[in-house]
């Protein structure tokens, strides 16, 4: 069946590194959606890319979707501790308007 | 801003109970969702729904059923509860049926069976 998968699971940074989690999925998608879960909190919405090779940049983070509009990055550039939580991507499941997501990625930062 | 809320943050319930988990968003949006979330296992799909009356089942709907009979409504019912339900569940909506469009959370229910 449909698969979205992200790597790594958790990753450990010291602050200010730059951090990368990275999205593939199994079938080619019409839009990939990227949302933060920080500790405690619910999965909130960060932004969407539609469009081939598209990237997006917010303030630190930088998203980018993938040519073949199969797998996607977010990379975030010198981070910070507010940067902690889990980031999850989705995609739109093959049929109707449910959303299937990945696993996630938690980030832990230390200063 | 949309708002969604759920009936409770924590809950504990015995096995066997009946459990009512309530959802309303107040954005008139079309679609709600209901998860399970467990740790490495990231969100899990339950039941959504995209109209009132409407349901369809999503990755993991074994033991649980849904109910929306009013647009800004959706409940999660266990019919009988057991250990292995004991998650965090999150409610979430989102605006249109044309595409799947962001998705707005709630701030979950913590469930715990004994």
């Amino acid at each position: 069946g449909q698969q979205v998968m992200q790597i790594p699971q958790y990753q450990h940074v010291q602050e200010g590194e730059d951090f990368t989690t990275y999205c593939n999925s199994s079938t080619t998608l019409s839009n990939i959606q990227w949302y933060k879960q920080r500790p405690g909190g619910h999965p909130v919405f960060l932004i969407q890319l539609v469009k081939s090779g598209e990237v997006k940049k917010q303030k630190r983070l930088t998203f980018q979707f993938g040519e073949a509009k199969k797998n996607s990055s977010l990379h975030i550039t010198a981070t910070q501790t507010t940067d902690v939580g889990t980031y999850f991507c989705a995609g739109p499941r093959q049929a109707g308007t449910a959303l299937i997501f990945g696993k996630g990625t938690t980030l832990s930062v230390s200063s | 801003d949309v708002k969604v809320t759920q009936s409770s943050r924590y809950l504990v319930k015995r096995t066997g109970e009946k459990v009512f988990l309530e959802c309303v968003q107040d954005m008139d949006h079309e679609n709600m969702f209901w998860y399970r979330q467990d740790p490495g296992l990231g969100l899990r799909l339950i039941y959504f729904s995209y109209d009132v009356k409407m349901k369809e089942k999503g990755d993991i709907p074994e033991g649980y059923s849904v109910s929306r009979e009013k647009k800004e409504r959706f409940s999660l019912i266990l019919e009988s509860a057991s250990t292995n339900q004991t998650s965090m569940y999150l409610c979430a909506s989102s605006f249109t049926t044309a595409w799947a469009d962001e998705q707005y959370f709630g701030p979950g229910t913590r469930l715990t069976v004994t």
